[in-house]
């Protein structure tokens, strides 16, 4: 399958500052990517689709001034969690679609931590 | 997105089949059933998907009722690194990419694979 990476895998900043995760679509491109947060024992909830040189769509109660999301080319789109809080802490993961099949293909996730 | 029902937890002992069933009774004609599964701390892995065929991969085998209201994952000889979370989730057909092809993510069910 098509390979997606995540960077940071693992982040730890302190409360206020904003923090950037990119996701890279390394083998194909990708039109459309999908940024998904997980709580610990919780499921992926999916926080915004982004398409290239668009504007990403935002799910409900995702507040996008704070999630800021840029898909500037078809192989990244990068997640930047400004003013970050203790609550923002979470798992961060990302997908890639659009290779003309049926499947999304998830990165490793980006773990941060905000103190 | 049809919803869709499974098993919070499911035990099998290594080398053994796995049957992972899935309830999706209001699935509409134009949705597939996907298969992704979550090691602890990692991003999901497609798996399988499928319409109202049965299909067969390296990983899995995916049975889908005439009616196509369940269905259920097979992994034919499960091992330890088979433990984790099972989603099944139905989605519109067409391409991964778009915002209408987004991935809705239940609860799953937990696999534990055991000695």
């Amino acid at each position: 399958g098509a390979v997606v990476s995540q960077h940071p895998s693992w982040v730890i900043c302190k409360s206020g500052t904003s923090v950037k995760i990119e996701c890279r679509s390394l083998d194909f491109q990708a039109t459309t990517m999908f940024w998904y947060r997980q709580f610990p024992k919780q499921s992926l909830m999916l926080m915004a689709t982004s398409n290239e040189g668009s504007k990403a769509t935002y799910e409900q109660g995702v507040e996008k001034d704070k999630f800021l999301i840029n898909h500037a080319s078809l192989t990244l789109s990068t997640l930047t969690v400004t003013s970050a809080h203790p609550e923002d802490s979470s798992f961060y993961i990302c997908s890639a679609g659009g290779l003309g099949g049926y499947e999304q293909y998830f990165g490793p996730g980006t773990r941060l931590t905000v103190t | 997105d049809a919803k869709t029902t499974q098993p919070p937890s499911m035990d099998c002992a290594e080398g053994r089949a796995a049957n992972l069933p899935c309830n999706h009774s209001t699935i509409s004609g134009n949705e597939y059933v996907y298969w992704y599964r979550q090691i602890h701390s990692q991003g999901p892995q497609y798996i399988i998907h499928g319409l109202k065929n049965n299909e067969t991969n390296e990983m899995a085998s995916l049975i889908i009722t005439e009616d196509r209201k369940s269905s259920t994952l097979i992994l034919p000889h499960a091992t330890l690194r088979d433990t984790a979370v099972y989603y099944c989730i139905v989605r519109v057909a067409g391409n991964s990419g778009g915002s209408n092809y987004k991935l809705t993510f239940g609860k799953g069910t937990l696999l534990t694979v055991n000695p």
